[in-house]
């Protein structure tokens, strides 16, 4: 049971170039999430997935797109990376439902995406 | 104004100390709370729910006051593997978390 997996773990770009990033989760979630954190920023939501086939916008989902073709694959692209695309990348997943009041809405989240576009 | 909202830190304590976090949020409608714990370059992940009631988790322990519309985290006798960064998060409908910025927690020997 790998969990949330993404890749790559890192990537340089130049600016203009494209690029996808991976997530894969093994868990049968319903929910899938990108999100993007930077120094002081914390988290913040790029794109989420309530399931197959379905996508939404979260709060900074300019210059990016997802898709999720599979239950389990949440993929994010970058049509034309640019430098303030700088970030480390988490993707999550949590179940529809909780198993317990104590994980309600607990999210579990992939090792991250380090992403530098120069 | 953010909407959860943490002092960054960090918080240099010595080991054994105790060591109180606080969170703001704006939103009243506002409906659970966690405590994530994010290590150095690695993933966040779940330290404990914040109930209304509070609750303790062995040296951790969480408390709400919705009057106020803030949340504590409080470490008893800090670990040095008690040092990253505590991630205040609320949850306001759906399946959406908020995230806080995040307060660094430095334990020294």
């Amino acid at each position: 049971n790998a969990g949330v997996t993404q890749t790559p773990k890192f990537r340089v770009l130049k600016t203009g170039q494209s690029m996808t990033l991976l997530c894969a989760q093994d868990m049968n979630h319903e929910y899938m999430y990108w999100y993007r954190q930077d120094p002081g920023m914390g988290l913040r939501l790029i794109h989420y997935s309530v399931g197959e086939g379905t996508t939404a916008k979260g709060e900074v989902p300019d210059g990016y797109n997802v898709s999720r073709l599979k239950k389990q694959n949440f993929l994010l692209g970058l049509e034309s990376a640019a430098p303030s695309q700088t970030s480390v990348y988490f993707c999550a997943s949590s179940p529809s439902r909780g198993s317990g009041r104590s994980r309600l809405y607990e999210q579990f989240f992939g090792p991250g995406t380090r992403l530098t576009v120069l | 104004r953010k909407e959860v909202e943490q002092d960054p830190g960090p918080f240099n304590v010595p080991e054994g100390a105790t060591v109180a976090f606080n969170c703001t949020y704006s939103n009243s409608a506002s409906q659970s709370f966690f405590w994530y714990r994010q290590d150095c370059r690695k993933e966040p992940k779940l330290l404990m729910s914040v109930y209304s009631s509070g609750n303790e988790d062995g040296r951790f322990t969480a408390q709400l006051n919705r009057a106020s519309q803030y949340i504590s985290l409080l470490i008893r006798d800090s670990k040095l593997s008690d040092s990253a960064t505590y991630l205040c998060v609320v949850h306001n409908a759906g399946n959406m978390l908020t995230f806080g910025g995040g307060t660094r927690l430095m334990v020294k020997p």
